[in-house]
């Protein structure tokens, strides 16, 4: 239990649908971000969020949508996906006022789109 | 900008077998270290971390030196076994307004009993 928790753990979509993953934290952190993790590429930071003002966006395509409601909670709404866009997402959170700030995974949503 | 470069995998060893996986690093400033592990079919778990130069990170039985003079934080473990098969990243982070990892990409260990 890492205290990040991520739903689904796994979804497959056609590309017209329209779904959401959903991340969880009960550490009490202030920041939330979202990865990317594809086989064989490097993790790709996609979103960040900062005490639930977004503070990152890397060029990520607009058929991703992020939400932050409130510190606990992270979204990401997923619309018209491409196939290329089957990976695992990696939801994170850490505390921006500890000194190192170090992040802390949940176990990841592994998308898969037809 | 920040980059990591990590060893390219993927390493296979015998159980017992000693392991480096080596990191470097390109930073302003003076980061934060870390090394993550993940396991098959899981998220990415903290091994170990390191704040300062000389510092030493240490975490089952596995070490990291954080050397400031070679940029360089290596993970090293003297006796691998086969429950330690995983990929390893190599991260850093530098301070600022919204403290970001910026990751290796990663080493494949595979551990043979």
């Amino acid at each position: 239990e890492t205290g990040v928790t991520q739903t689904p753990r796994h979804l497959v979509m056609g590309m017209t649908n329209k779904k959401s993953l959903k991340c969880e934290q009960h550490l009490g952190h202030n920041a939330m971000y979202w990865y990317k993790q594809s086989a064989k590429k490097p993790l790709e930071l996609m979103f960040v969020y900062s005490l639930e003002e977004r503070v990152e966006n890397n060029s990520v395509p607009s058929r991703f949508s992020p939400e932050c409601p409130n510190s606990s909670h992270l979204f990401l709404h997923l619309h018209t996906l491409q196939p290329e866009d089957s990976a695992l997402y990696l939801c994170a959170s850490s505390s921006q006022d500890r000194e190192t700030g170090e992040l802390f995974f949940g176990e990841g949503s592994r998308l898969t789109v037809l | 900008g920040n980059s990591v470069t990590q060893m390219e995998g993927p390493v296979t060893l015998s159980e017992e077998a000693f392991l480096t996986i080596n990191c470097t690093y390109t930073a302003t400033g003076y980061p934060s270290l870390f090394w993550y592990v993940q396991y098959p079919g899981e998220g990415l778990q903290l091994l170990l971390k390191a704040t300062k130069a000389d510092d030493k990170g240490s975490n089952k039985g596995f070490e990291a030196t954080y050397r400031k003079e070679t940029t360089s934080f290596h993970l090293e473990k003297g006796s691998v076994q086969v429950s330690d098969s995983a990929v390893y990243f190599c991260a850093l982070i530098n301070s600022g307004s919204a403290r970001q990892l910026t990751f290796g990409s990663g080493t494949q260990l595979t551990v043979l009993p």
